[in-house]
């Protein structure tokens, strides 16, 4: 069974400051992990995924997240937060064995303040 | 960029009434979900579609729910006779394997009254 837990519905951080969103998971074999981002009346758009390899996974608009084996997580991290960065957030597992449908996570909201 | 895209964005129905929502993928895409998030609540797997046929569906897939793609783009799904706690936005999405990512379209809300 496979699934995920974002433990913060909402994240508020200052312009400029660095931000982190909250992921942790739990799969039978090999987690693929991925973050997607809902902007206002906007389906959700892929920011990155970790597959295999390296486990700090650069993407869109200067995310990042850090795959840790050992904490079962995949926090999302961005060196300084833009306004425009506010949006919701939602992280998504699949497990390498069984089903290929990702389980995805309630979602954070992050409000980044001027 | 190439975009999923839904119709319509809200969709308001009484309870009982039978609605499709409908959906474009991306073209060269092989592989079709159905996916709805009730308020305040996590995005949920319903349905995938790949070589014209269901390949997955969850639990909430019942005997209510359909998807058809009738013509070679478009994507639909239909629900025969909706009740008040289908209300939800519900998200079309495609992709070209199983081991990337999905693209998803803007949603449509789902009001039944």
């Amino acid at each position: 069974a496979q699934s995920v837990a974002q433990p913060e519905d909402q994240v508020n951080v200052a312009e400029g400051n660095p931000l982190t969103v909250k992921c942790t998971y739990s799969v039978s074999g090999n987690p693929y992990l991925f973050w997607y981002v809902q902007y206002p009346n906007r389906g959700l758009q892929f920011l990155l995924k970790y597959i295999t390899g390296d486990n700090l996974v650069k993407g869109s608009y200067g995310f990042e997240a850090e795959f840790n084996k050992s904490q079962t997580s995949f926090h999302l991290k961005k060196p300084s937060a833009l306004v425009s960065d506010s949006a919701l957030y939602f992280c998504a597992v699949r497990d390498n064995l069984g089903s290929y449908i990702p389980t995805f996570g309630r979602g954070t909201s992050l409000i980044v303040h001027p | 960029e190439p975009e999923v895209t839904q119709t319509p964005s809200h969709q308001v129905t009484q309870m009982g009434q039978e609605v499709i929502l409908r959906c474009v993928p991306i073209s060269n895409h092989l592989y079709f979900y159905w996916y709805r998030q009730i308020l305040g609540q996590k995005v949920e797997f319903l349905v995938s579609f790949y070589n014209n046929e269901i390949s997955e569906k969850s639990e909430i897939f019942d005997d209510q729910f359909s998807v058809e793609r009738p013509d070679g783009s478009n994507f639909t799904l239909k629900i025969r006779s909706t009740k008040l706690e289908d209300s939800a936005m519900y998200f079309c999405a495609s992709s070209e394997g199983t081991t990337g990512y999905a693209f998803f379209g803007q949603g449509t809300r789902l009001t039944v009254v």
